[in-house]
């Protein structure tokens, strides 16, 4: 079935530190890839998203390819802030069923 | 405007009772599904309605039923609660079309004693 890999956290990050949070996906096809964020006592909001191989999703300073070599949608931010501090979920939908299937999470915690 | 909401923020039961969440959406979004949060963190889809009808239904117990009255509401009733359904339980809506974004509601926090 299909799944969704992403890194162990928690992950801790000084400010303006740079930031991988890696993830992979076994589906079959040609899913599309998301990343939400959820912020402490909130629900879950799209960060950015990919519909096919090689998109770049981009939003707040953060980035992820879609590489289907790979398998993966790492995301990426060049500097983070306090308020990047938060859980973030990789998942992924098959076309013709728009089931998201989520990652474990991982959870950033970046110090001043 | 909340685009997503659920009542009530946050729910202390007892094993036993039974117990709704409601879920609303203003969106216009013909799509809306329940997602389970464990004390982990790890989100895992429940059910989803299309235009009132059913089309996803995970292996979840059938203490769990969805209600969805029209396209705006979907609700979540749960009977005989037992302690392993402690969690947070989230709405969302979307259209139907594959790749689209998913609105999340804040969440409901349930806890069972």
């Amino acid at each position: 079935g299909n799944s969704v890999t992403q890194m162990e956290g928690p992950v801790t990050l000084s400010e303006e530190a740079f930031l991988t949070i890696n993830c992979t996906y076994t589906a079959t096809g040609y899913p599309s890839l998301f990343w939400y964020v959820q912020y402490p006592g909130e629900g879950l909001q799209l960060l950015l998203k990919a519909t096919k191989a090689d998109d770049k999703g981009s939003n707040k300073g953060f980035e992820a390819t879609y590489r289907k070599e790979t398998t993966s949608f790492h995301l990426e931010k060049g500097s983070v802030q306090v308020s990047d501090s938060a859980v973030y979920f990789c998942a992924l939908t098959k076309g013709g069923s728009e089931k998201l299937v989520f990652g474990k999470g991982t959870k950033l915690t970046v110090n001043p | 405007d909340t685009a997503v909401s659920q009542t009530p923020k946050y729910l202390v039961t007892q094993m036993g009772n039974d117990k709704s969440i409601k879920c609303e959406q203003n969106l216009g979004h013909d799509t809306m599904y329940w997602y389970k949060q464990d004390s982990k963190k790890f989100l895992k889809i429940m059910f989803s309605y299309n235009n009132k009808e059913l089309i996803i239904n995970e292996t979840v117990p059938n203490r769990f039923s969805p209600k969805s009255p029209d396209k705006a509401h979907l609700n979540l009733h749960i009977n005989s609660l037992e302690l392993g359904d402690s969690a947070v339980y989230f709405c969302a809506s979307s259209r139907y079309r594959a790749g689209t974004e998913q609105f999340f509601g804040p969440g409901t926090r349930l806890t069972v004693l």
